[in-house]
């Protein structure tokens, strides 16, 4: 079965760390771009970073830049949030998702990241 | 990058249709046929409906299909069912390597 679950997230006081995992089984991770996106409570959904299937391109939305890194081992077929600075503007569910091609095709269950005092 | 416009909500009886549009710019949905829909049920993951404006993923049931027209994409789901209701999504690639989302829509069946 192909599976995506993700792990990491918690309560964090502003300006702290986190670091979001997702673990995928069923398909060849290698081979895939992987994405992470998130939504608010109650809000819609906002693409946060993206990778290349060998971890040397990646993209970020302006409002992480700086802040987030993603990163990918492809040997355990895991990929890798790294949040610092943490604000509470980046409380929200983090999904991470499987591009295929220019559309994410595969999606984990989430993972709850609230930033607050 | 601005996200998508969409309506916030949609509504149509069991076996009817509603389209729901989604507005962007000639730096998304205008410049790409990169167009993706995503259908979301209340504390569940998003779902894969429509991808490259048009293609509909395996298993996805014909009554939903995609559309473009300049800057505006739109889904339409045809014959309403009650497994229906939902929050919607569309998403598009855009300049700069960025994706950029919609608003979302609510759908409900009457």
């Amino acid at each position: 079965e192909v599976q995506l679950v993700e792990s990491g997230g918690g309560l964090v006081q502003p300006g702290g760390s986190l670091r979001l995992s997702c673990a995928a089984s069923g398909f060849t991770f290698s081979s895939h771009w992987m994405s992470w996106v998130r939504q608010a409570p109650g809000e819609g959904l906002e693409w946060v970073a993206n990778i290349k299937e060998d971890g040397s391109v990646k993209y970020f939305v302006d409002s992480v830049k700086g802040r987030f890194t993603i990163s990918r081992d492809n040997a355990k077929n895991s990929l890798y949030l790294q949040m610092n600075n943490l604000r509470a503007e980046d409380t929200a569910v983090y999904y991470c998702a499987r591009n295929e091609f220019t559309a994410f095709d595969i999606w984990g269950q989430g993972t709850m990241v609230t930033v607050s005092s | 990058q601005s996200a998508l416009t969409q309506p916030p909500s949609a509504s149509g009886s069991p076996g009817q249709s509603v389209t729901i549009s989604c507005t962007g710019t000639s730096s998304d949905v205008g410049g790409y046929d990169y167009v993706s829909w995503y259908q979301q049920h209340p504390g569940k993951a998003p779902k894969l409906m429509i991808y490259d404006v048009t293609k509909r993923p395996s298993g996805v049931p014909d009554r939903f299909s995609g559309s473009k027209s300049g800057n505006t994409a739109s889904l339409t789901v045809s014959g309403l069912q009650a497994e229906d209701e939902a929050d919607y999504y569309c998403t598009s690639y855009a300049v700069g390597n960025n994706y950029v989302f919609g608003t979302g829509t609510k759908v409900t069946v009457l």
